[in-house]
């Protein structure tokens, strides 16, 4: 268990539609991450966030977008979904900011698109 | 650019046997960092090991073991004696700095199956 944990486990919903994926880091951690794994794209990093602040963004689509609340949790939110948006969806959380930090990651939020 | 090649896509060995993952990264910076993670099939990422762009100092961790060379860009993986329990994908991750954060760049992966 890494202290992470991700909400809901699964997710299904049509095409069109809205969501929001929760994410909780590790106790004391301040950056949260976020990632998406799919079949045809492999491990993707979306978007990192440090203390409530966006400080580095992937190939997060216009559709997609995240924030970190006071008390550090993380949101994700898909809007318009699309088939292709079905995925795994990873939080990982790591003490600062450094990049030797140590990502952990959750179990992830599986989401299909019908 | 960064990129981060895993040739291998598919591995298959005899318990047992050792076994070289290999990973070759692209990065124009001189400060970056490069991990290794297993995801078994439960499907949680795992970390194994980080390395930063100043320290080429191979290590051992039981039955681990990592290669870092910079002069060839590759960053290799060993398990030594491989067991059934090894089986997984696994995914070397290239780290670079962005303005205020740090942003990761998966491989595609290599899948490891371990054969009793």
């Amino acid at each position: 268990d890494s202290g992470v944990t991700q909400t809901p486990k699964h997710l299904i919903t049509a095409t069109g539609q809205r969501v929001t994926l929760r994410c909780s880091p590790r106790s004391g951690d301040l950056s949260v991450y976020w990632y998406q794994q799919s079949l045809d794209q492999g491990l993707q990093f979306l978007i990192q966030y440090y203390n409530g602040e966006e400080r580095a963004k992937g190939n997060i689509l216009e559709r997609f977008s995240a924030q970190q609340f006071p008390d550090l949790h993380s949101e994700l939110n898909l809007s318009s979904l699309e088939l292709g948006d079905s995925a795994l969806y990873f939080c990982a959380s790591s003490v600062a900011l450094a990049g030797t930090d140590t990502q952990y990651f959750g179990p992830g939020t599986r989401l299909t698109v019908l | 650019a960064q990129k981060v090649t895993q040739a291998q896509t598919e591995i298959s060995v005899v318990e047992k046997e050792d076994v070289t993952l290999d990973c070759v990264y692209e990065t124009r910076d001189t400060t970056y960092y490069l991990f290794w993670y297993k995801q078994p099939p439960s499907g949680e990422l795992v970390f194994l090991i980080r390395r930063n762009s100043f320290d080429e100092q191979n290590e051992i961790s039981g039955r681990y073991s990592w290669n870092f060379q910079k002069s060839t860009s590759s960053f290799n993986f060993t398990i030594t004696a491989s067991q059934v329990v090894d089986s997984a994908v696994y995914f070397c991750a290239l780290s670079e700095a962005q303005t205020g954060g740090f942003k990761t760049i998966f491989g595609a992966g290599t899948r490891l199956f371990v054969k009793a």
